[in-house]
Formats: structure tokens, C-alpha cells, sequence
């Protein structure tokens, strides 16, 4: 039983470039959660969706975009990477739409940004 | 402004000691749960904690959820170094819309 998965495990990018971090979960949860935690400031919330087809900003969205391809997979995109996105980033799920709930966590994305 | 605050930030104790640590704030979580994260993985959660007062025990580790439902305390006992790692406090209900705020976490550290 995978849980959630996240790929790629460690990036490395140059200012100004682009990627997508690819999340995908098999428990048929309804919603998902974009962190990242960097040192000292413990886990933010980037996006979250309730549900398929929805997206909510959270508390750090700045220079990110998220799709909920279908309810199994929620990706995230830098489109200009800057150094301040060098942190490392992790994907949750959970069962319900209306709460909290439990949070599956994926094992983490690792970038830097040179 | 940090809306959980966990303290101590980090702990080092021997094998076989008890410890403490908290997670407090000015808001009011309609529930509370706490994670381990050990090194290169995500979070697990351990407990969610949600009536005021309640404790809830899961072997060694006992916690409880303050009267008012601000505060959160851990507390294990005989410490373990299969004990080491991060943990995370998250309250719900602070934003209004059920989302999860963090702490920044308690790092644990059990010496053999």
C-alpha cells in the first residue's frame, strides 16, 4: 500500500527555471495539501483541495501554481524558481471535505535552488 | 506571528528519563494533533485530541488537551531512543475553515 507519493525525491534548479512536483495518493481521499518546511519555521501550507476541481491558497502561495488533475494526483508548479523556494516539500491527503481530519504525508521533496 | 508555539524548540535526555514538552497559543482549536517526523520521512500522526481536559494515552507517550482547548502537553515516559525525533503539534479550527496550523516543533532526542 503505497500511501502517497512524491516525485522527484531531490531536485536541484537554477534561478529562473521551471518544474513540477508530481503527487499522487491511493487511499481515495478527498482532499490534498501542498507544505513546505524550511528550518526553524516548521511545516507552511501552500495550497490545499477540498475536493476534485477545487484549489485554496494558503498561507504561503507566492510564486506557486497547483492542479487537481483528477482526485488521485495534486501537482505542484514553480514557474521562476527563485532561491527562497529551496526548501523541502511535502504532499498530504486526507479522507474528508470538510475538515482537517488525519494528514497522510508523502516522504518529502527535497529542491535547491542555486 | 507563529499561531502554535512549541517549546522546548529541542531536548536531549538519556534513555530511561521522562520529558515534557508543549504546544501552546492564544486561540481557541476546536481539536489537536500531534505528528512524529523522523529524519527524511513525513510526519505520522500519533493523536488527535479534541474534548477540553481529555488525555489520551498510546504506550509511553501520554497527552493532554488544555481545559480551554489552547494549550496541548507530551509527556513520555522512560524515554527511548526509538523516541528521537520531531514532533508537531497542529490545531484545527484557528483559521475558521478547518485547516491545520503547525508548530514548528519539538526536537527530541534520546541518547542511548
Amino acid at each position: 500500500n503505497a500511501g502517497v507519493t512524491q516525485t522527484p525525491k531531490f531536485q536541484v534548479l537554477k534561478t529562473g527555471q521551471s518544474m513540477t512536483l508530481q503527487c499522487a495518493q491511493d487511499m481515495n481521499h478527498n482532499s490534498m495539501y501542498w507544505y513546505r518546511q524550511d528550518p526553524g519555521m516548521g511545516l507552511r501550507l501552500i495550497y490545499y483541495s477540498a475536493s476534485e476541481g477545487t484549489t485554496d491558497k494558503g498561507e504561503v502561495p507566492n510564486g506557486y501554481n497547483v492542479s487537481r488533475l483528477n482526485k488521485r494526483e495534486f501537482s505542484l508548479r514553480l514557474e521562476s524558481a527563485a532561491p527562497s523556494q529551496t526548501s523541502v516539500y511535502f504532499c498530504a491527503s486526507s479522507e474528508g471535505t470538510g475538515g482537517p481530519g488525519e494528514l497522510f504525508f508523502g516522504e518529502g521533496s527535497r529542491l535547491t535552488v542555486l | 506571528t507563529q499561531l502554535l508555539e512549541q517549546s522546548p524548540q529541542f531536548l536531549s535526555i538519556q534513555e530511561g528519563e521522562n520529558l515534557t514538552v508543549y504546544c501552546n497559543s492564544s486561540s481557541v482549536f476546536s481539536s489537536l494533533q500531534w505528528y512524529r517526523q523522523e529524519p527524511g520521512e513525513g510526519p505520522v500522526l500519533l493523536v488527535t485530541v479534541v474534548t477540553g481536559g481529555e488525555v489520551k494515552k498510546l504506550k509511553r507517550l501520554t497527552f493532554q488537551f488544555g481545559d480551554a482547548r489552547k494549550d496541548s502537553s507530551l509527556h513520555i515516559t522512560a524515554a527511548q531512543p526509538g523516541d528521537t525525533g520531531l514532533y508537531l503539534c497542529a490545531g484545527a479550527g484557528a483559521y475558521g475553515n478547518n485547516r491545520l496550523a503547525f508548530g514548528k516543533g519539538n526536537q527530541v532526542v534520546v541518547i542511548p
